[in-house]
């Protein structure tokens, strides 16, 4: 499967704390994005980090990528309630467009 | 601007039953897809469309036909549906003219089949 797989299925932490989230895949990539979604609504994309790529910073949000492990995580700095969501990962080979999502991290902040 | 628009948002059905699920895009994507999510499964593909006249299939295609009616819309048909049809289809778009391209999602259809 091309899918991405994240770890861990499920991250519990208080406000203020950092939280990092894991995606190992095992085809090669073109791309790997990370994706945002609260409950009851659809998928948002936070980031996007391409296969020459190491490292990606978008505001709290700071995505690597290792590409010879297979493997990238998504670090979320100083978490926030509303941060509480779950966490994709989606690769991207050479079909133009099509991504290959993993089944997810349910991060929950408690205030 | 509201992006992706997904009808109904609701619905339930009875096994053997039709039904279409819409689907709307105002960004001038050329590339449309359908994905279904079920718990522990994350999101599978079923059909996408990569440019205005063409689709293919994706992962679990099974039971489900499309239409690319348009450039703004992309349909999902129901023939007979049936228990194991019951998830939440989420529609999505995005440029599709290069690699690397993000995708944009509306909020799901929310489908229950008895």
């Amino acid at each position: 499967s091309q899918q991405g797989e994240e770890d861990p299925q499920a991250l519990s932490i208080q406000e203020g704390e950092n939280a990092t989230m894991n995606c190992s895949y095992k085809t090669s990539i073109n791309n790997l994005q990370w994706y945002r979604q609260n409950s009851g609504r659809g998928l948002v994309h936070l980031i996007l980090i391409r296969s020459n790529e190491r490292e990606k910073h978008s505001g709290r949000l700071r995505v690597t990528l290792d590409t010879s492990k297979k493997s990238s995580s998504l670090l979320i700095t100083a978490s926030r309630a509303a941060d509480t969501a779950s966490y994709f990962c989606a690769t991207g080979g050479s079909t133009l467009g099509r991504l290959y999502f993993g089944r997810g991290t349910q991060l929950t902040v408690w205030p | 601007n509201a992006g992706v628009t997904q009808t109904p948002k609701f619905q339930v059905l009875k096994t053997g039953q039709s039904m279409t699920l819409q689907c709307a895009q105002d960004m001038n994507h050329n590339s449309m897809y359908w994905y279904r999510q079920d718990p522990g499964m994350g999101l599978r593909l079923i059909y996408y469309s990569a440019s205005e006249g063409t689709t293919d299939k994706g992962e679990v295609p099974n039971g489900y036909n499309v239409s690319r009616l348009n450039k703004r819309e992309f349909s999902l048909r129901l023939e007979s549906a049936a228990p194991s049809q019951t998830s939440v289809y989420f529609c999505a778009s995005s440029d599709g003219q290069a690699l690397n391209q993000p995708q944009h999602f509306g909020d799901g259809t929310r489908l229950s089949i008895l």
